[in-house]
């Protein structure tokens, strides 16, 4: 059982947003930068969304991070095909010492 | 171009050892953590721990702590990671990832290195 939690699945159609959700506690999320991946099929993990709310350089805009006390949420708007992914959120846990991924949550594109 | 280039996939027996290495090029090695990611079939990620090839600082997850071990030669750009006798269970994928603090993003993924253990 994962430190964070997401959802297992999460689902849209073409051109609508969805929502991933992170849910962790205090000596996370609640006080260190939350992280985005995307592992498309049969791919290394892809940094999406650094502190919190940051886009890497080549990043569509479409992509989003937002935090709130000990949850987090990816946005992801004007869905497309190739978004469908596996998603990642990660974040320090300072209790652990070390790095806490979330479960993943696997977004198809009906 | 910053990257990180790692070794062939393996097929091992329970018992065995081995030793996975992941290649850094094209940023200074000795100023960014190196993490070990594991990834078994159809199940999520997993971070394992984390060295700093500087000084070869090294924290493992209470999870791996025991399991695994993590090096570096800062010689030639390399992180490695070791197991002293495989189980069944280490059948995965592996990744490395370079860490731009110790709490930092992975900015930089390895392709990965399937590992198959099996009698």
């Amino acid at each position: 059982q994962s430190v964070l939690t997401q959802p297992p699945s999460a689902s849209g159609t073409p051109g609508q947003r969805v929502t991933i959700s992170c849910s962790g506690s205090s000596s996370n999320i609640g006080s260190n930068y939350i992280y985005w991946y995307q592992q498309l099929p049969g791919t290394a993990p892809k940094l999406l969304i650094y502190r919190d709310n940051q886009r890497p350089s080549g990043v569509p805009d479409r992509f989003s991070g937002s935090k709130s006390g000990t949850s987090a949420s990816l946005a992801i708007g004007g869905l497309r095909s190739e978004d469908e992914a596996d998603y990642y959120c990660a974040a320090w846990d300072d209790s652990l010492s070390g790095c806490m991924f979330g479960g993943g949550t696997k977004l198809t594109v009906l | 171009e910053v990257q990180l280039v790692q070794s062939g996939a393996e097929v091992k027996k329970p018992g065995e050892s081995l030793k996975i290495s992941c290649k850094a090029s094209g940023y200074s090695f000795t100023r960014s953590w190196i993490a070990w990611v594991r990834q078994m079939p159809g199940k999520g990620l997993e971070w394992m721990g984390i060295i700093y090839p500087g000084d070869s600082d090294t924290r493992y997850s209470p999870s791996f702590q025991g399991q695994v071990s993590i090096s570096a030669d800062k010689s030639i750009n390399t992180a490695y990671l070791q197991w002293s006798s495989l189980k069944a269970s280490d059948t995965a994928m592996y990744y490395c990832a370079r860490h731009e603090g110790i709490a930092s993003r992975m900015d930089v993924w390895g392709q990965g290195t399937t590992v198959t253990v099996s009698s």
